[in-house]
């Protein structure tokens, strides 16, 4: 059972908007910024958003991130075939002294 | 270009040893934190330990408290988990990751614990 808490799948057509959610509490995303990691299949996970909203050089502007009070989300407009991947949400957690992951969103492009 | 490989991973039984190894090259070593992630067959990403640039703050997860050592050696510009007491729910692939951030990842190794 993750702390972070993602849905297990989403999906969207080319061309869509798509949402993931990722949701905690007052410990971590609640007091600490949140950082999206994109992993394709069968290779490691790659740096998407951190401190929330902010993309390391690379990343397209079509991905973006926001947080609000215990949860985050990450959006990914123009969906493209090559988006098709594991998204990761991770938080530093003030109580357990850690980083606490969600158990990460299998995204399918329809 | 920033390198970070892997290595060290592998089958052993359970209460057995591995010391995994993280080779890094293409920036500076010494200034940069390190974390071990690792991701079990099929499930999501696991924090297991991080290490400071200069070794003074070290955290482990929970479960590997006492049975796993994160430490570096920033003159080899490498990173090690001496992992130790090692369980079947240890079985993962084993990701090295730098700085706060995670901003680079390794390829992984895999480190099966199985009779």
């Amino acid at each position: 059972q993750s702390v972070l808490t993602q849905p297990p799948s989403a999906s969207g057509t080319p061309g869509q908007r798509v949402t993931i959610a990722c949701s905690g509490s007052s410990s971590n995303i609640g007091s600490n910024t949140v950082n999206w990691y994109q992993q394709l299949p069968g290779t490691a996970p790659k740096l998407l958003i951190y401190s929330d909203d902010r993309r390391p050089s690379g990343v397209p502007d079509r991905f973006s991130g926001s947080r609000s009070g215990t949860s985050a989300s990450l959006a990914i407009s123009g969906l493209q075939s090559e988006d098709e991947a594991d998204y990761h949400c991770s938080a530093w957690d003030d109580s357990l002294k850690g980083w606490v992951f969600g158990g990460g969103t299998k995204l399918t492009v329809l | 270009e920033v390198q970070l490989v892997e290595s060290g991973g592998g089958l052993v039984k359970p209460g057995g040893s591995l010391r995994l190894s993280c080779a890094g090259s293409g920036f500076t070593f010494s200034s940069s934190s390190f974390n071990w992630v690792r991701q079990a067959p099929g499930k999501g990403l696991e924090w297991v330990s991080s290490i400071s640039g200069s070794s003074t703050y070290v955290y482990y997860t929970d479960s590997v408290k006492g049975r796993f050592t994160i430490s570096r050696d920033n003159a080899k510009n490498s990173l090690y988990l001496q992992m130790n007491s090692l369980r079947a729910e240890d079985t993962a692939v084993y990701y090295c990751a730098r700085d706060y951030f995670y901003y680079d990842w390794g390829q992984g190794t895999l480190v099966t614990v199985s009779s």
